[in-house]
């Protein structure tokens, strides 16, 4: 089955603590990108990935990193300097990455909701 | 950044009811608009991309349209169901391969 699989599903940290969030795709897709949607708000940006190796800041990128080593593979570490990090969490990708377009369709994973206690 | 707007927040229906709901967009640099669905407990699944002022796209009894010169977009249920229940998520295609996402609309159908 091809798709997106994001783990955990929920997760728990206190203060303080960086925690890091995982994205797989199995999909062959060049970009991918993670959002936060809390109440009452559409998802926002946090960092996307066009190819391999590269990345570029979304909307709200403050308090977050990632990485992109393999074209599969996209986790987000939330640091401490996020100063509130409680929400939900999608994780998405799709087909094109520096050639696609803004017509391409992105697929996404199940999401991650982070507490912090 | 840009503001994409929907209305309204929520609706609840009867099944078997028609009903539909709105997507405003900045009408300058229009490059696309998605509609996905949200359904509880799974991932967003794409509707529809639109890109061209006048599209009209239809999947079953879902169906929407696209005025970019405006800035709007509707979407349209006929004869809801029960199974039609999610959240409705419209986004502006950015330049860069970049969506903004539009806060939603809930649509909850009773039978």
């Amino acid at each position: 089955d091809g798709g997106i699989t994001q783990s955990p599903k929920y997760l728990f940290r206190k203060e303080g603590q960086n925690v890091t969030l995982s994205c797989e795709q199995n999909l062959n897709h060049d970009a991918m990108y993670w959002y936060r949607q809390d109440p009452g708000q559409g998802l926002r940006l946090i960092y996307y990935s066009q190819i391999v190796n590269d990345f570029q800041k979304g909307d709200i990128a403050e308090g977050y990193s990632v990485s992109r080593e393999k074209k599969e593979s996209f986790p987000l570490t939330v640091t401490s300097a996020q100063k509130n990090p409680t929400a939900f969490y999608l994780c998405a990708s799709s087909p094109a990455g520096t050639s696609g377009s803004n017509t391409d369709t992105q697929y996404f994973g199940p999401g991650t909701r982070l507490t912090v206690l | 950044i840009l503001n994409v707007e929907q209305s309204p927040q929520s609706l609840h229906v009867q099944e078997g009811d028609s009903t539909n709901f709105t997507c405003s967009f900045p009408s300058s640099n229009f490059y696309a608009l998605h509609w996905y669905r949200w359904e509880t407990a799974k991932s967003p699944e794409a509707l529809f991309v639109m890109t061209l002022n006048g599209d009209e796209k239809k999947k079953g009894r879902i169906s929407a349209t696209l005025n970019t010169k405006e800035g709007y977009s509707y979407l349209y249920i006929k004869g809801s169901q029960p199974e039609d229940s999610a959240t409705y998520l419209c986004a502006f295609g950015e330049y860069g391969n970049k969506l903004v996402f539009g806060a939603g609309t809930i649509l909850r159908v009773k039978s």
